[in-house]
Parts: structure tokens; C-alpha cells; sequence
């Protein structure tokens, strides 16, 4: 079964500096998708960005990027430049590439934005 | 991005009745649907996946008889909560995706309140 672990419970960043959210996963297959969400105190799931495991380009939305390790299954995410909107839960996931399967989420990191 | 709709937005009702909550596709054909629950401060927990005009698929330990799940339509999929008690008080995400490839959009949530 695919796993995500998310080991930071929490994380804290001042406003204008860069932090990087840990995420590893578990899987046999080859071809899937990982994925950042963002979910703000509204707790609408925000997409924050995508990575094709089979890109080895990291992906990189503006103040967003991520670093994909695919041999070691790691894919941490790097905001920059932080804003006092980054201040949310943020979620890593994975799912298989093809057929109607699921997102499956790691637990989670509450990140604080420090003015 | 696509629009996913919740409604109701929150609902709270008493002890032994049952709890409708929609989940629409506002401008793309929603082939499958997800509902997920979330406890606070915990992430998304998977409840079913269900494909248009099929049964649902339930996660293990999910009791398919008092979550019920219709797919009717490729634009709308219902959660009823059966004979709802407190413990069933949690926020209910639907997500939606057009076809096995594409991104999966996130409704904004449903806050439910057994008395």
C-alpha cells in the first residue's frame, strides 16, 4: 500500500524568508503523481503544485518549487519569499497516474508565519 | 481551475436523524467523485470513491449502509448520513476529476453537527 509521511508536525518561518516542508512516500509503482495542497483556516484544499514522477524537472509555481527525489521517494517543498498567506496546513499527496484512484494524503504540516 | 459546490456549508441536526449533503461539478463532467472526512487538526481520511452510475467503492471501515453515496449524474454525487449520532460530527470533503489523468478539484467542505 502507498504511504506519504509528512514528519513535521509543525514548522514556523519569519515573513520574506524561505522554509522547506518535508514529505517521503512508499510505493512499487512507477508512474505516479505527487502533489502540495494548501488548506487555509477556510479549509478549502488549495492545489499548490504537481510533480509527474516521471519529469525529472522540478516542478517550480512562482514562489513555490519542489525538490523530487525519486530514488529516494522524497519530495519536500521550498516556499520562499513567505508570506503571512502561506500561513496554513499543508498537505503532501500522491496517487497512482492512471484510473480512477484516490488521493492519498500525509498527515500534515502546520506552518506559521512569523511577522 | 474547475468549481466543486458543497451543500449545505455547515447543517447541524439531532441525534437519529438522516443528513443529505451534495456535492456538485459546476463546470466539468465529474467521471469520479471522493468523499473524504476530516477530524480536526488531522488530515483528509478517504470514506468512498464513486464512479458515475456505479456503486461506490468504501474504504475499510467505512459502514457503506449509514454513508450512503450516489453517483447519479456526471455533475452530482450525494453523501446521507443515516441515523446520524455525534460521533458522525466531523468536515465532510467532496473532490471531483474529470478522467483518470486529470487534476482532482476539492470542494469547499461541509460542516456537520449532530446534537
Amino acid at each position: 500500500a502507498q504511504t506519504v509521511t509528512q514528519s513535521q508536525p509543525e514548522m514556523s518561518v519569519q515573513e520574506a524568508e524561505t522554509v522547506t516542508l518535508s514529505c517521503t512516500y512508499d510505493t512499487s509503482e512507477s508512474d505516479y503523481y505527487l502533489f502540495w495542497y494548501k488548506q487555509p483556516p477556510s479549509r478549502q484544499m488549495i492545489l499548490v503544485i504537481r510533480q509527474e514522477a516521471y519529469k525529472q524537472q522540478n516542478a517550480t509555481e512562482n514562489r513555490f518549487s519542489v525538490n523530487f527525489q525519486k530514488a529516494a521517494k522524497s519530495f519536500s517543498l521550498k516556499i520562499s519569499d513567505s508570506q503571512l498567506g502561506d500561513a496554513a496546513m499543508y498537505f503532501c499527496a500522491y496517487r497512482i497516474y492512471s484510473g480512477n484512484t484516490p488521493l492519498v494524503f500525509g498527515k500534515g504540516t502546520r506552518l506559521s508565519v512569523i511577522a | 481551475g474547475a468549481v466543486v459546490s458543497q451543500h449545505p456549508s455547515w447543517v447541524i441536526c439531532k441525534s437519529g436523524t438522516s443528513v443529505k449533503i451534495e456535492c456538485r461539478s459546476l463546470d466539468f463532467q465529474a467521471t469520479t467523485m471522493f468523499w473524504y472526512r476530516q477530524f480536526p487538526k488531522q488530515s483528509l481520511m478517504l470514506m468512498a470513491t464513486s464512479n458515475e452510475g456505479s456503486k461506490a467503492t468504501y474504504e475499510q471501515g467505512v459502514e457503506k449502509d449509514k454513508f450512503l453515496i450516489n453517483h447519479a449524474s456526471l455533475t452530482l454525487s450525494t453523501l446521507t448520513v443515516t441515523s446520524a449520532h455525534p460521533e458522525d460530527s466531523s468536515f465532510y470533503i467532496c473532490s471531483a476529476r474529470e478522467g483518470g489523468y486529470n487534476e482532482q478539484f476539492f470542494g469547499p467542505g461541509t460542516r456537520l453537527t449532530v446534537l
